[in-house]
């Protein structure tokens, strides 16, 4: 069965640092994969999402940049983190090239910007 | 650009009440619709799902949605809620191969 895993499940930053969140697939291949950003009272806001390895769509213009080095492999990074970067950041993926699959969701990670 | 809007932000009501949770979303073309919940220290998970057919969508847990296309709208209900049922739920839509988009969620508790 398909697992995803996200690391890590907390983290707190100093402002200006850098940052790398790692997910990672395991049993599919090809699977599209998304890192989103929830806020309270705000949903799940899609940052980026990748239809395979080199290939990242970007959706809103923000301190972050995502990469794909691998086929099950999805980084989310920041070269210097603002305190607005903090917040709860879920990984998903879903089967490729189909749209009537859900989404499945990581458990997140909480990052503070202190 | 496709769009999702939940209009209960939070909605509280006692144990065996009736549920229905209101999801309205705006694109004009053929749309895959979903629910997602999220309980308490839980990762987001799939409650139900349309893509076509019967827009009466029955889901996990007593859950069901119905698909009226006229009103753009996939409303969540359930006939009678649990304390269990205190979560967050999200509506969300695509179409084609796009990423899904969320509503911004409401988050039902409910009483004992």
């Amino acid at each position: 069965s398909q697992t995803i895993h996200q690391w890590p499940a907390t983290l707190v930053q100093p402002v200006g640092s850098p940052l790398s969140l790692e997910c990672t697939v395991e049993g599919t291949s090809n699977p599209n994969l998304y890192w989103y950003r929830q806020a309270a009272g705000r949903g799940l806001q899609l940052l980026f999402y990748s239809v395979g390895i080199g290939q990242i769509s970007s959706e809103v213009p923000q301190n972050l940049s995502a990469s794909r080095p691998q086929d099950r492999q999805f980084i989310l990074s920041s070269k210097k983190l603002l305190l607005s970067d903090s917040g709860f950041y879920l990984c998903a993926w879903s089967v490729s090239r189909t749209s009537d699959q859900p989404q499945h969701f990581g458990d997140g990670t909480r990052l503070s910007i202190l | 650009a496709q769009s999702v809007s939940q209009h209960n932000h939070h909605v509280i009501l006692s144990e065996a009440a009736s549920l229905e949770l209101g999801c309205n979303y705006s694109y004009g073309g053929t749309v895959n619709l979903f629910w997602y919940v999220q309980y308490p220290g839980q990762h987001l998970q799939l409650l139900l799902k349309y893509f076509s057919g019967d827009p009466l969508v029955k889901g996990i847990k007593g859950f069901e949605a119905e698909f009226i296309k006229s009103k753009f709208s996939f409303n969540l209900r359930k006939p009678s809620v649990q304390w269990s049922d205190t979560a967050e739920y999200f509506c969300a839509v695509n179409s084609g191969n796009t990423p899904l988009v969320f509503g911004k969620g409401t988050r039902l508790s409910v009483i004992a």
